[in-house]
């Protein structure tokens, strides 16, 4: 089945910085989709990608489609401590009909 | 206005006992599905909806099951629990298979 692989793992910054994560795959996917999971809470979505190259930004969020269609990235400008969380790439490709394909997560902690 | 609502949000079962998680969003959503979340491994796919009377599996399908006989509700059945099947369990729901999954928040199994 459908992979992606999610990097890095676990994040631990200074509040300020700029904070990257990614997203690759094994697979084409038609949408990409960025989430935010507090403790205890349920995933929110935080930016949804449907094109190719596509560049969008959230408040201080950017995340981008990227080209070959099969990686996504995400970026955080500007860190505060209420950004800390567990971030979650997901993908949804042309077959799957609702079916969403997970990363297995970035652990962001941030150090005021 | 409520979402995806998950009831309930902590359940403890024996081994061998049945249970049905409940899941049900007013947003007039077609699809729906089930995800387990475990650690250090994301979200899987349990079960999928594409609208009411239709299902079909997801990753992990084997111990659950599902039925749609509305718009709105979509449980999740375990007919003989096992200690293998401790996770959280989300439920989401999606205009179409093209748009953002919005989650519930979550019900944590425990199987002792």
């Amino acid at each position: 089945g459908q992979q992606l692989n999610q990097s890095p793992q676990s994040m631990f910054i200074q509040e300020g910085e700029d904070v990257s994560m990614n997203c690759t795959s094994s697979s084409i996917f038609n949408t990409w989709l960025w989430y935010k999971q507090d403790p205890g809470e349920g995933p929110v979505l935080l930016i949804a990608l449907y094109k190719a190259g596509e560049l969008t930004s959230n408040g201080r969020l950017t995340a981008q489609f990227g080209i070959t269609r099969k990686d996504s990235f995400l970026n955080i400008s500007a860190s505060i401590p209420s950004d800390v969380g567990i971030y979650f790439c997901a993908g949804q490709g042309g077959t799957s009909y609702g079916k969403l394909t997970f990363g297995q997560g970035t652990i962001l902690t941030v150090h005021p | 206005n409520a979402g995806v609502t998950q009831t309930p949000k902590f359940q403890v079962l024996k081994t061998g006992q049945s249970m049905t998680l409940q899941c049900a969003q007013d947003m007039n959503h077609e699809y729906m599905s089930w995800y387990r979340q475990d650690p250090g491994m994301g979200l899987r796919l349990i079960h999928y909806s594409v609208g009411a009377g239709i299902t079909d599996q997801g990753e992990v399908p084997n111990g659950y099951n599902v039925s749609r006989s509305t718009t709105e509700d979509f449980p999740l059945r375990l007919l003989s629990a096992a200690p293998s099947q401790t996770s959280v369990y989300f439920c989401a729901s999606s205009l179409n298979r093209v748009t953002e999954a919005f989650f519930g928040q979550g019900t944590r199994l425990t199987v002792v």
